[in-house]
């Protein structure tokens, strides 16, 4: 079975561009959750999502930052206009269940914003 | 609100010598505990964890943690260090009854002295 799988690994944007951040869920997990991590910090929810459904958001920066996780296909965790504040490690992790014992993280996408 | 905190940035320690890193937590019930490793570049790794029962959790690696509710504590501990063990570390909360999110702390980077 593998692992969860994140893609770009890394991504540069040039400040005001789009960044799509991709998180293809473990075989059989319908959850899936994003994390960020800012330079010399832990990380910190952004977002909490069941297929087709976003659960919980409280995290989401109110502006710019958008998520989905369609039927079909990978989460996307989409960025508009980015910011050099945006530059950080975003990781996902899914589950088969929601339950916060069962959660497994992917190696994370370290957007750069020039 | 939930939160965790890790009171050391970062610990040198020689190899061979014994680790001991701090967690403390605010929780409102008996929480879901967690630590993770992260190696540079990397994803986050799971170590241990605590839901219930036995106080003293051992993990992989040859790290055990100890719950201590009159404390609210968590700290990770390992009797004799390895080059390989130096990592960021972080303790995490599992939020019961809201999706699972993990609340993390700030990390403790840890360097080993050969």
């Amino acid at each position: 079975n593998a692992g969860v799988m994140q893609n770009p690994r890394h991504l540069v944007r040039r400040r005001g561009q789009e960044a799509r951040l991709r998180c293809s869920p473990m075989k059989g997990h319908s959850h899936v959750y994003w994390y960020r991590q800012l330079p010399e910090e832990g990380l910190k929810f952004m977002v909490y999502l069941q297929k087709e459904n976003i659960i919980d958001e409280s995290g989401m920066p109110k502006e710019r930052f958008s998520a989905e996780f369609p039927k079909e296909g990978p989460s996307i965790l989409r960025i508009q206009q980015v910011v050099r504040g945006d530059s950080a490690a975003y990781f996902c992790a899914s589950s088969p269940s929601g339950h916060p014992d069962e959660q497994y993280f992917g190696p994370g996408t370290r957007l750069t914003v020039t | 609100a939930q939160s965790v905190t890790q009171p050391d940035i970062h610990i040198t320690v020689s190899e061979g010598a014994s680790l001991e890193l701090r967690c403390n937590y605010s929780y409102g019930a008996t929480p879901y505990l967690f630590w993770y490793v992260q190696s540079p570049g990397q994803g986050l790794q799971l170590l241990l964890k605590y839901f219930s029962g036995d106080t003293l959790v051992q993990g992989i690696k040859g790290f055990e943690a100890e719950f201590k509710r009159s404390q609210s504590s968590f700290n990770l501990r390992k009797p004799s260090v390895h080059w390989s063990d130096a990592a960021e570390y972080f303790c995490a909360v599992g939020v019961r009854n809201q999706g699972g999110k993990l609340i993390f702390g700030q990390g403790t980077e840890l360097s080993v002295k050969p």
